[in-house]
This record gives structure tokens, sequence and C-alpha cells, in this order.
């Protein structure tokens, strides 16, 4: 079976400091992994995904996450926190093929950036 | 491309009414995807569909919730008969996807329904 995890529900940090967002997955195939942010009020806009090539991915607005299949991780990381990332953050895997093929969402964190 | 296209932007019924609401994906695209979000429940997919079949409606919450795909660019979600408890904003979603690989998801601005 397939799962999302996202670790925690609320992270909060001061502006100008690293950026984490935990999220483990479970999947019975190997995974597609992305993550999306929501700003307040607005749609869903992907920030980064990961498609079985490199293990280190690279998104927009600074943010990139690594894929580790040895801890089932895909965690969401920035070197330096801007007001800007205050946002919704959800974390999706597919995997399967077929009439196995499902697509899962994580419940969010909500990140928000103290000046 | 206009990018993935939700009508009405907003909605207002009364209870017992049915709400239709209506998507048109991007072009060329294979996937499409009904979420609804809200306050107390989150994101929540609903449906989705893969040239135009329905693949995974586990997600639907009862009989009231109908969602339809007649051609590669047009898909309904119907509620019938809508009760206050389905006031969310319901958000549209396309994608490409090969040898079935779902790529990125395009959203649509989203229909905000309240039901009174």
């Amino acid at each position: 079976a397939q799962s999302v995890t996202q670790l925690d529900s609320h992270v909060s940090v001061s502006e100008g400091t690293p950026v984490l967002l935990r999220c483990n997955y479970s999947s019975s195939y190997s995974p597609s992994l992305f993550w999306y942010v929501q700003h307040p009020n607005k749609g869903l806009q992907l920030l980064l995904k990961y498609t079985s090539a490199a293990t280190l991915v690279k998104g927009i607005n600074g943010f990139e996450a690594e894929f580790k299949k040895s801890e089932t991780s895909f965690h969401l990381t920035k070197p330096s926190a801007h007001m800007s990332d205050a946002a919704e953050y959800f974390c999706v895997v597919t995997a399967g093929a077929g009439n196995n093929r499902k697509l899962i969402w994580g419940l969010g964190t909500s990140l928000a950036v103290n000046p | 491309d206009a990018g993935v296209i939700q009508s009405p932007r907003h909605e207002v019924t009364e209870m017992g009414q049915e709400v239709t609401l209506r998507c048109k994906p991007i072009s060329g695209h294979d996937y499409l995807f009904w979420y609804r979000q809200t306050m107390m429940r989150g994101l929540e997919l609903l449906i989705y569909f893969n040239n135009n079949v329905p693949i995974d409606d586990s997600g639907m919450p009862e009989d009231r919730f109908s969602a339809k795909m007649p051609n590669a660019s047009f898909s309904t979600l119907k509620i019938q008969p809508s009760e206050p408890r389905d006031s969310a904003v319901y958000f549209c979603a396309s994608s490409s996807g090969l040898a079935g690989y779902i790529d990125e998801q395009f959203f649509g601005p989203g229909t905000r329904l309240t039901v009174l």
C-alpha cells in the first residue's frame, strides 16, 4: 500500500533561517514524489519533483529536496527562509501502474515565517 | 494555453439544490483530477480520470457526488442534492502522463461553493 506522512502540521521559522519540512512515504512500487505549495487564498503550484533521476532535486524559489530510498524520505529544505515562503506545503506520491496506480497527498505542513 | 479553466468561480446555493461544477483541462493533458479543500478536512482528492476514464473514485464522499468526463476537453462534478457540509473550494487539475506516470498537475483557480 502507498502512503505519505508529513511529520509536522505546523512549522515556524525566523526569516533568514533554514527551512526543513519533513515527508516520509511508503510504497510497494518505485514512486514519483512531488512537493506543491499553496499560498493563502491561492491555487496550488509545483515546487519540485522526483522521478527516478537525480536524488537531489532543485525546485523554484530556492527550495530543494533529497530522495532517500533507505529512509523512505523526501524532505523539503531551503537554506534561508523569506517572508514570502509562508504558505501550505504538500508532499505527494504517485506509484503503481494500471489499476493499481495511486495518487496520495500528505495532509500538508503550514509554514510560518517570522520577521 | 489559458491553463485549467473552472466555472463558476463562486457559487452560492440553497440546501437541496443541484450544483454542477465545470472544468476544462489543458489541451493535450491525459489526466484530470477533482479536489475538495476545507479548513476541517484539508485537501482531498475526490476522483481522477485518465483518457476520460475514471481511475480512482475512492475519494468521492457519497452517492450525492458524481463526476463525468464526456470528452478530453470537459469534465463536470455534480452534487445532488447539495448540503451545507459540501461548502468548500473545489479544484480541478490536469496533467500529462506516459505509460501511466502522472506528471506535474496544473491547478485551476478553484470554485468556491457555499451551500446555505
